[in-house]
């Protein structure tokens, strides 16, 4: 049972553009979220993070925003660049949690 | 590099042989975990360790799979008479202990032929 869920998988953007990408999940348990990045035949790199006390985080040109009523939540990539392209991934964690639960990933291409 | 490291980077073998990944995790970070990823999936959790101790390994895939830290540093993880369906990405993380972002490795590429 996919508890996080990348319903886009695949992105085209334009280089300097905004890159939307979005997840959604369905246990109420989690409370922190995270994004990772992912090159071809390299493991997830981490990226940013939200709790779910909050509704925003921003890290530079990154920006996830979290709706707790709706189980959802998006990264913001502005403006974006070539070395964006990477599949991302959207993860969840309950409180007190280990295990990571991950979304099947979103191929985002930018072009320039 | 201080980063989590995984040896090797491939490994191809033949249906029903054994096989041995290392993790050397980040020196400071006492969870490790090791997730598989097949293609088109997200990275799926396997098990972990706190220190030495495997705190979770109802997850591994059957009890062909299984995975020590004996001293509580490297960690290995392996896969006894190997199948078709066990080829996938290997991926270790590491954290430390309460922290939620857990940092990954390079991965093994496995290939079961």
């Amino acid at each position: 049972d996919q508890q996080v869920k990348q319903n886009s998988p695949s992105l085209s953007v334009q280089e300097g553009r905004i890159s939307i990408l979005n997840c959604d999940y369905t246990n109420s348990m989690f409370d922190y979220f995270l994004w990772y990045k992912k090159y071809p035949a390299e493991g997830p790199t981490f990226l940013i993070s939200i709790s779910s006390i909050k509704d925003k985080n921003e890290d530079g040109r990154f920006t996830v925003f979290l709706n707790k009523s709706a189980k959802h939540l998006s990264l913001h990539i502005v403006p974006s660049q070539p070395g964006d392209s990477a599949v991302y991934f959207c993860a969840a964690i309950e409180n007190s949690g280990y295990a990571l639960n991950f979304g099947k990933g979103t191929s985002l291409l930018v072009t320039p | 590099d201080t980063g989590v490291s995984q040896d090797p980077r491939h490994k191809i073998t033949k249906r029903g042989q054994n096989v041995t990944f290392r993790c050397d995790p980040i020196s400071e970070h006492n969870r490790l975990y090791w997730y598989r990823q097949t293609l088109g999936q997200g990275p799926e959790f396997l098990t972990y360790f706190q220190n030495e101790a495997q705190l979770e390994k109802s997850r591994l895939l059957s009890d062909r799979f299984s995975a020590e830290r004996p001293k509580g540093s490297f960690s290995t993880l392996e896969i006894q008479r190997t199948e078709q369906g066990d080829s996938a990405m290997y991926l270790c993380a590491s954290s430390l202990e309460g922290g939620s972002e857990a940092f990954f490795g390079q991965g093994t590429r496995l290939t079961v032929v």
